[in-house]
């Protein structure tokens, strides 16, 4: 099964601008990850952030997450063409001993 | 450092024939993972080894697939037989060690299976 719900489905902006992707999940975690699949490709992954932090920063990807309404967002500032690609999250379910992923973001970022 | 292995990279078969995957997780990496990915969706994971013991595999279609992690290194994972809906992507992944609060996966490139 899978938890994690991905909001928008698809995206697409202009090369320069921000992308944000947002994340839902159902159960405790341990702590959330986001993962970027270009076509073809098998998954790479990004960043994690732990239960108990509320925001990371990486290069110009910036995650938060907020416990209390079981859900996490990704921005990506300054999107390049380079980061068209999917996007998933990820969760390490307490207790479960593996990662549960969401159904993905496409970002296409148009020159 | 090598990453994760696949093969082969595609697949084509006819529905009810047999076929099999191999991985080859990063050196030292005690946990193994497979995923099915359909086209539009997340990994799902079908099965995860930690050494060469099952940890979970509550999502395996047991009826016709299965898998094996001989010395707990390579593994590789059949379908016998194939069903049209077999189509997918089959992710192998590997993680230093799983039941940590730090559990990030190296992905290998897939095997692109397509039942004809």
């Amino acid at each position: 099964s899978q938890q994690g719900e991905e909001d928008p489905q698809a995206l697409s902006i202009q090369e320069g601008e921000n992308a944000t992707m947002n994340c839902s999940y159902k159960t405790s975690i341990n702590n959330l990850q986001w993962y970027r699949q270009n076509s073809g490709r098998g998954l790479v992954h990004l960043i994690l952030i732990r239960s108990n932090e509320r925001e990371k920063h990486s290069g110009r990807l910036r995650v938060t997450l907020d416990t209390s309404k079981k859900s996490s967002s990704l921005l990506i500032t300054a999107s390049r063409a380079a980061d068209t690609a999917s996007y998933f999250c990820a969760t390490d379910e307490k207790g479960a001993q593996k990662l549960v992923f969401g159904q993905g973001t496409r970002l296409t970022i148009n020159p | 450092e090598a990453g994760v292995a696949q093969s082969p990279r595609y697949k084509i078969i006819e529905k009810r024939q047999s076929v099999a995957f191999w991985c080859n997780p990063i050196s030292g990496h005690a946990t193994l993972y497979w995923y099915q990915q359909i086209l539009g969706q997340g990994p799902k994971l079908l099965i995860q080894f930690q050494n060469n013991g099952v940890v979970d595999d509550s999502q395996l279609p047991k009826d016709r697939f299965s898998a094996e992690r001989l010395k707990g290194v390579d593994s590789t994972l059949k379908i016998q037989p194939a069903k049209l809906e077999d189509s997918a992507v089959y992710l192998c992944a590997s993680s230093l060690v799983a039941g940590s609060s730090y559990n990030e996966q190296f992905f290998g490139p897939g095997t692109r299976l397509t039942v004809l």
